[in-house]
């Protein structure tokens, strides 16, 4: 089955304690991206990866770190978490070009 | 600056009656719209997409979306409204430079009544 798997679904911490999410696709997708959805503000983009070891900022990229070692899997760092990154955070895939993006089933952060 | 709007937080609407969700678009140049449905504790799911050609656009589960240029509108819309139907749908808009990206309207949440 085509998926986007996140890890782990639910996150409580502490500010300042680092933390990793994981994302990994079994589609083979050149493009991955990291978006955060808060109330009232929709989805927005954190980073974004076109291919691997190729990756760049979205529109909210502070306080956030990815990678991209290996085509199928995209991991979000936050290095130093504050409580403004409690968000529901999700990871999406896609093939290049005007194609539908398959996103994960979100991780709920909360850094208290 | 490209942009979706959503103007509406929550649409409600009774089992079997029509159902539009709105979407209105800014962007230059021709645009590729986009809609998608989030379920409770899911992950979004594609719904349709609108490219060229045809003003009308059927998507899954029997929803369609109808792309108006005059108006820069995309608004979603079904038939007969079901209950499990109820969920968070968003539209957007792909970027024009970085066009893998997607710009996402802020949401409208539908809720269906028995």
């Amino acid at each position: 089955e085509a998926q986007v798997t996140q890890n782990p679904r639910y996150l409580i911490t502490v500010t300042g304690k680092k933390l990793t999410v994981t994302c990994s696709q079994n589609m083979n997708h050149e493009y991955m991206s990291w978006y955060r959805q808060d109330p009232g503000l929709g989805l927005r983009q954190i980073y974004y990866s076109m291919n691997v070891e190729v990756t760049d900022k979205g529109d909210v990229p502070e306080g956030y770190k990815v990678s991209r070692k290996e085509k199928r899997n995209f991991p979000l760092i936050l290095e130093s978490p504050s409580p403004n990154q409690t968000s529901l955070y999700f990871c999406a895939s896609k093939e290049p070009g005007i194609t539908e993006a398959f996103f994960g089933q979100g991780t709920r952060l909360t850094v208290v | 600056a490209q942009s979706v709007a959503q103007p509406e937080d929550q649409v409600n609407v009774a089992e079997g009656n029509p159902l539009t969700v709105k979407c209105t678009y800014s962007v230059s140049g021709n645009p590729y719209l986009f809609w998608y449905v989030q379920y409770p504790n899911r992950g979004l799911q594609f719904l349709l997409k609108y490219i060229t050609g045809d003003n009308l656009v059927k998507g899954s589960y029997g929803f369609e979306a109808e792309f108006n240029k005059s108006q820069t509108s995309f608004h979603l819309k079904k038939p007969s409204a079901l209950v499990s139907d109820s969920a968070l749908y968003f539209c957007a808009v792909r970027d024009i430079y970085n066009t893998d990206k997607l710009i996402f309207g802020t949401g409208t949440r539908l809720q269906v009544f028995p």
